[in-house]
């Protein structure tokens, strides 16, 4: 059974970067087949999808965020990562990242999700 | 694309048949996907292409719709039922969701 599951700071300053790491056990990235993706919640908030990643290294990133976002993948580690630069308070948030199958795009499996608090 | 549910919220009985609805602000063809989320947990699939059920979700949840107008509907409301419910359209990037409709005990 897939799992995934996100660790990094909890706590990151302003103008700083905010960086994540999703791991993803019982399946491998490299397989294909699968879109993997980042996905924030501000808090008491909705959905906002920040990204996606192919096994292959390919990307698409929100436009809304997209001069500041970088997704990589480490197929080695079964890992992807999220990097969000020049951070203020409004990308306070609880981070997800989470599995689309390539035929449906749903995210059928999410990690329990972070949360990181950006602040001096 | 904007998707826009309604109700924002609604108080239910155990047992009552509830219905949520998704507009699309463009046709989404049946590229949508709702998701139940309690609190301080990740969003739960529950059903793709409008009217998929995903594996494991119980029958008593059904969606229809295409085009720009979808339903999410509970045949009988469950203890277990009462959450947060989120459309997502997947016919266009990026990916959007609706702002969430809250289902509570009545």
């Amino acid at each position: 059974q897939v799992q995934l599951q996100e660790s990094g700071p909890g706590l990151v300053k302003p103008s700083q970067t905010l960086s994540l790491t999703c791991t993803v056990s019982g399946g491998s990235i490299s397989s294909g087949g699968y879109y993997w993706s980042w996905i924030r919640q501000h808090p008491g908030k909705g959905l906002e999808w920040i990204g996606y990643i192919y096994y292959s290294g390919s990307t698409y990133y929100n436009p809304s965020l997209k001069s500041r976002v970088t997704i990589l993948v480490d197929t080695s580690k079964n890992q992807l990562s999220l990097k969000l630069s020049s951070v203020t308070a409004a990308d306070t948030a609880v981070y997800y990242c989470a599995r689309a199958p390539v035929p449906t795009g749903a995210f059928d499996i999410w990690g329990q999700g972070t949360m990181v608090t950006v602040s001096s | 694309i904007q998707l826009t549910q309604s109700p924002s919220s609604l108080s239910a009985s155990v047992g009552d048949r509830v219905t949520i609805t998704c507009r699309a602000s463009q046709g989404i063809s049946s590229y949508l996907a709702w998701y139940q989320q309690k609190p301080g947990k990740a969003p739960k699939l529950l059903i793709y292409a409008a009217s998929t059920l995903q594996s494991g979700v119980p029958s008593t949840f059904s969606g229809s719709g295409s085009g720009t107008d979808f339903t999410l509907t509970i045949s009988s409301l469950q203890p277990e039922d009462f959450a947060t419910y989120y459309c997502q359209q997947l016919n266009s990037y990026p990916p959007t969701f609706g702002q969430g409709t809250k289902v509570e005990i009545k």
